[in-house]
């Protein structure tokens, strides 16, 4: 049983413009949702993470939206930039933290110059 | 501050050889995992420790997989034998504890030939 479902699972975009990833999760009692960023040869990296008190957090231009009642969250990017372009996973955990995350499979970002 | 290090950067094996990957935490770190992330999935666990003691191999396939992590500080991973499925990059990740950040290492490429 996959708990976090991500789409789209590749994904291209203009320089400039707005990437949108989703997850949609099951478990009611996850209480932390990170998203990670992966560039070829490399491991995951954290990005920005959000707990289901909120409904959005902005960190530069990554924001994450949370929609607790609907089971899914979202990573916008603003201003993509080719820089970007990488593997994006979003994750969940009950633990409030590292333990036991669960990841989605992957969206495979480009963004064109 | 130096990241999570591990070791090979990559593997090739035949079926049935056994392999060892090692693993060095973030210094202070306290809990460190294993991840498997076959070639367009996320990481999936393997095995969690906190300090010495293990947390979670339920997802570990024990037949052929062990991990240990002696004095609480650096971790190995041991595959044997071998099978074809097994070709993957392993994944150490650590954080200061389980409801921290989870910083992840670049992985060993493992391929079963």
């Amino acid at each position: 049983q996959q708990q976090v479902k991500q789409s789209p699972q590749s994904l291209i975009v203009q320089k400039g413009g707005i990437s949108i990833i989703n997850c949609a999760y099951e478990n009611t009692a996850f209480d932390y949702f990170p998203w990670y960023q992966q560039f070829p040869g490399k491991g995951p990296a954290l990005l920005i993470a959000i707990r289901p008190d909120v409904s959005e957090k902005k960190e530069g231009r990554f924001t994450i939206s949370f929609n607790k009642s609907a089971k899914q969250f979202s990573l916008h990017i603003m201003d993509s930039q080719p820089g970007d372009s990488a593997t994006y996973f979003c994750a969940a955990s009950a633990g409030g933290g590292a333990d036991g995350l669960t990841f989605g499979k992957g969206t495979h970002l480009i963004i064109q110059p | 501050e130096a990241g999570v290090a591990q070791s090979p950067r990559y593997k090739i094996i035949e079926k049935r050889q056994s392999v060892a990957f090692w693993c060095n935490p973030i210094s202070g770190h306290a809990t460190l995992y294993w991840y498997q992330q076959i070639l367009g999935q996320g990481p999936k666990l393997l095995i969690q420790f906190q300090n010495n003691g293990v947390v979670d191999d339920s997802q570990l396939p024990k037949d052929r997989f062990s991990a240990e992590r002696l004095k609480g500080v650096d971790s190995t991973l041991k595959i044997q034998p071998a099978k074809l499925e097994d070709s993957a990059v392993y994944l150490c990740a650590s954080s200061q504890s389980p409801t921290e950040k989870l910083f992840f290492g670049s992985g060993t490429q493992l391929s079963v030939l």
